[in-house]
Parts: C-alpha cells; sequence; structure tokens
C-alpha cells in the first residue's frame, strides 16, 4: 500500500527566502507525482506535474524533482513572496488513484 | 467552464440525520472522483466514476455513505445517518482521463461538513 509523507508539516519564512518542501513515497511504481497548493477553504490546485520518465517540471518560481529509485520528489520555491502561503500537497499516482501525503503549511511573512 | 461546483459549501447537522452532498464536474470530463479529508488522515479517496459507473468504492467508510451519478453533469454523495465522526471536508474531483497519465484533476472547493 503507497503511502506518502511530507515533511516539515509547518513552515514559516520571511519574504525572498528560497525554501524545500519535501515528499517521500514507499511505493516506487508510480505513474506521476503532482503538487498541488490548497488555500484556506478552497479545493486543490495542481501546480506541477511530473511523469514517472521525468527528472523535474518547472513553472516559474517553482521546480519539482522527482527520485524515484529513492522515493522522493522536492518541490522548489523561489524568491517567495507572501502570496505563496498557502498549504502544499505532494500525490503519487499509482494504479487508478492518487494517494495524497498531509501536505507542508508554509506561511511566508513580508 | 466555472470548474467544478458542490453544494452546499457548509453542512451543519445533527448525529442521525440524512446528509446529501452535491458536486457537477466540469462538461466533458469523463471521470468524478469524491474525496473526504481531516486532520487526522488528510485526503482519502472515498470513490471514482468513470462514464457514471461506479469503477472502484473501496474507500467508503461504511455502508452509511453512498454514491451515485445518474448523468454525466450529476453526482451526489450521501451520508445516512450521519456521526460526529464524519466531520470533515469532502471534495469532489474531475478528470478527462484516469489517473495515470498526463492528465490532472481538478478539484471542487469543498463542502464542509459538521455533525453535532
Amino acid at each position: 500500500k503507497q503511502e506518502v509523507t511530507q515533511i516539515p508539516a509547518a513552515l514559516s519564512v520571511p519574504e525572498g527566502e528560497n525554501l524545500v518542501l519535501n515528499c517521500s513515497f514507499t511505493d516506487s511504481a508510480i505513474y506521476n507525482l503532482q503538487w498541488f497548493r490548497q488555500d484556506p477553504g478552497k479545493g486543490l490546485t495542481s501546480l506541477l506535474l511530473i511523469q514517472s520518465s521525468q527528472r523535474e517540471q518547472t513553472s516559474g518560481r517553482l521546480n519539482a524533482s522527482l527520485d524515484k529509485s529513492s522515493g522522493r520528489s522536492t518541490l522548489y520555491i523561489a524568491a517567495s513572496q507572501p502570496g505563496d502561503s498557502a498549504t502544499y500537497l505532494c500525490a503519487a499516482t499509482g494504479f487508478q488513484k492518487l494517494v495524497f501525503g498531509t501536505g507542508t503549511r508554509l506561511l511566508v511573512s513580508p | 467552464d466555472a470548474g467544478v461546483i458542490q453544494s452546499p459549501r457548509h453542512e451543519v447537522t445533527e448525529m442521525g440525520q440524512e446528509v446529501t452532498l452535491r458536486c457537477k464536474p466540469i462538461s466533458g470530463h469523463d471521470y468524478l472522483f469524491w474525496y473526504r479529508q481531516t486532520m487526522m488522515r488528510g485526503l482519502e479517496l472515498l470513490i471514482y466514476f468513470n462514464n457514471n459507473v461506479p469503477i472502484d468504492d473501496s474507500g467508503m467508510p461504511e455502508d452509511r455513505f453512498s454514491a451515485k451519478m445518474p448523468n454525466a453533469s450529476f453526482s451526489t454523495l450521501k451520508i445516512q445517518p450521519s456521526e460526529p465522526r464524519d466531520s470533515a471536508v469532502y471534495f469532489c474531483a474531475s478528470s478527462q482521463r484516469l489517473a495515470g497519465s498526463q492528465e490532472t484533476q481538478y478539484f471542487g472547493p469543498g463542502t464542509r461538513l459538521l455533525v453535532l
């Protein structure tokens, strides 16, 4: 059974800092790894999707990497802004299902 | 497109009452998913449909939970009778192709359920 873990559970940084969020998964037989953002009281928004054959994906200030052999993914946020404050969830896509981590709650203070 | 629409956004009910949550997926999406999110267990898949047919309901916690999709634009998740431990945020999501391809899932804003 796939298990997905995210550390840290919460992170507080001053504006402008570069930061890394970590995601680990137990079953490397995944189709892709996705990173979502969740704002309070709202649904999830897909940020990046890394297919199992890829090593990384980039979108603006966001960069996600995937190492299937070690069961790890990281989300790198460059030059963080207060608007980046949200909960970030990773999800491992196996056969027919997304398995989510419990998320990292990020607070970027001005 | 308006995205995935869920109603109600908030629901407060008493233990033992029937609760019905509603979802309208994005037009043209063949797959619909129901998730539950709690602090303790995170985001869990309850059930998903393909072309209105339930494919996997192994995540449905108990017989008190049931889900239907009578047509391509509407689905319901019903809890009868409700219990305090059902309190959670329930999300509906839809996608054009099953997770495992390049497609992602699009989530609704969720229904926050509180059972007293």
